[in-house]
């Protein structure tokens, strides 16, 4: 069975901490990865995609550990709109994406 | 910003009736997906579009499920007797090559009574 698997949460910060999620997928066959944040009963929303290189979007940065099946997500410098459940995603076939069941923050004044 | 649209944002259907979803994806994109998701659990695949025919499937899309693409624009998803089972949010998505990001749509939600 193909799984991903998250820390379960929640995590309560409060602004301006740094907060890291963590992932663990089962399929080696896996080639491509992302982070997607999901609001309250809306749309998942593309975040950032994951490279073996790792890879940084402003205060957001993300890790790929191939060899032991582990992606990584930091946000620095935590504001009150980063609060949202985010999504560990990855390919797990020629055109389908595994969802992990997310990890929800929430950013406190 | 090119986005997924899917209508009606909110369906409530008896259970046993049929219901069709749509979905335009996002007009260059090739590969047009389902997703679904019951609420409070995580986001389940359903199916995949390539090429007007059906990709990949998971297996939850049983024989009750059925896609098509009727025209250039649009893209559907019928479930034939719908069961209560059925309730969720259904989520269209799109994306311009296989094996990358995808896009989503706002969702329908499903609501079987």
């Amino acid at each position: 069975r193909k799984e991903v698997e998250q820390d379960p949460g929640p995590f309560n910060v409060p602004e301006g901490a740094t907060v890291a999620f963590n992932c663990t997928y089962s399929n080696s066959a896996s080639q491509s990865f992302f982070w997607y944040r999901q609001d309250c009963r809306k749309e998942p929303k593309l975040l950032m995609s994951v490279y073996s290189s790792g890879n940084e979007d402003g205060r957001f940065t993300a890790q790929l550990n191939r060899a032991s099946q582990y992606i990584s997500l930091l946000i620095r410098d935590s504001k009150l709109s980063d609060s949202a459940t985010y999504l560990c995603v990855v390919n797990s076939g020629y055109s389908t994406l595994t969802f992990g069941k997310g990890t929800m923050l929430l950013v406190s004044p | 910003e090119p986005e997924v649209t899917q209508t009606p944002s909110h369906q409530v259907t008896q259970m046993g009736q049929e219901v069709i979803l749509r979905c335009v994806p996002i007009s260059n994109h090739l590969y047009f997906y389902w997703y679904r998701q019951i609420l409070g659990q995580k986001v389940e695949f359903l199916v995949s579009f390539y090429n007007n025919e059906i990709s990949e499937k998971s297996e939850i899309f049983d024989d009750q499920f059925s896609v098509e693409r009727p025209d250039g624009s649009n893209f559907t998803l019928k479930i034939r007797s719908t069961k209560l089972e059925d309730s969720a949010m259904y989520f269209c998505a799109s994306s311009p090559v296989v094996d990358t990001e995808a896009f989503f749509g706002q969702g329908t939600r499903l609501t079987v009574v």
